[in-house]
């Protein structure tokens, strides 16, 4: 069974501050891993993706994160917070099964707040 | 393309009433997935179709939620005989399946209180 553990329900940052966001994973395959970002009353938006390849991944909005397979976390930072990254982030892996890649497996999300 | 659609945004029903949300996928999207996000939790998978075909539900889907997509295009979801606990985010995902597999799209989401 795969699934996704994000660690700090709540992080608060300074505006200008880094922004570090932890996300370990547990999957017997190879996985698929995902940041979405939710802002107040709508959907998901994809901030980036890892599937094979290069193991830091870039996204939008200047965030980034790194595929550590070793410690099985998937970790999302951005160097310099803006007022606007203020949401709720979500880190998700795939679910593959049977041979088939199927639904996305959620964490229980971080909300992010940003202090002027 | 406008991205996934979902229709209502915000629906206030009566517990013991059914109620209906559309999902209009991206057109060229082949995969259409179901999720329920309650308060201060990341969203879980409810359903899964493959064109037209319902390829997998999960154990959250009681036998009061129905959903259907016909013809592969939008796509409904049904729950009957409303209940408290009903009240969450529906979002609805569209992605592209195969050889030139995507990741998922997400709409919106309707958001469903009973009251």
């Amino acid at each position: 069974a795969q699934s996704v553990t994000q660690l700090g329900s709540h992080v608060s940052v300074s505006e200008g501050a880094l922004v570090l966001l932890r996300c370990n994973y547990s999957s017997s395959v190879p996985p698929y891993l995902f940041w979405y970002v939710q802002y107040p009353n709508q959907g998901l938006q994809l901030l980036l993706k890892y599937t094979t390849g290069a193991t830091l991944v870039k996204g939008i909005n200047g965030f980034e994160a790194e595929f550590k397979k070793s410690e099985t976390s998937f970790h999302l930072t951005k160097p310099s917070a803006h007022m606007s990254d203020a949401a709720e982030y979500f880190c998700a892996v795939r679910r593959v099964y049977g041979g088939s890649q199927g639904n996305l497996i959620f964490g229980k999300g971080t909300k992010l707040s940003v202090k002027p | 393309d406008t991205g996934v659609s979902q229709n209502p945004r915000h629906k206030i029903t009566k517990r013991g009433q059914n109620v209906t949300f559309r999902c209009d996928p991206i057109s060229e999207h082949n995969r259409l997935y179901w999720y329920r996000q309650t308060l201060g939790q990341g969203p879980e998978f409810l359903t899964y179709f493959q064109n037209e075909a319902q390829l997998e539900k999960s154990r959250l889907l009681s036998d009061r939620f129905s959903a259907e997509r016909p013809k592969g295009s939008f796509s409904t979801l049904e729950i009957q005989r409303t209940e408290q606990g009903d009240s969450a985010m529906y979002l609805c995902a569209s992605s592209l399946g195969g050889q030139k597999n995507t990741e998922a799209f997400f709409g919106q989401g309707t958001r469903l209180t009973v009251v």
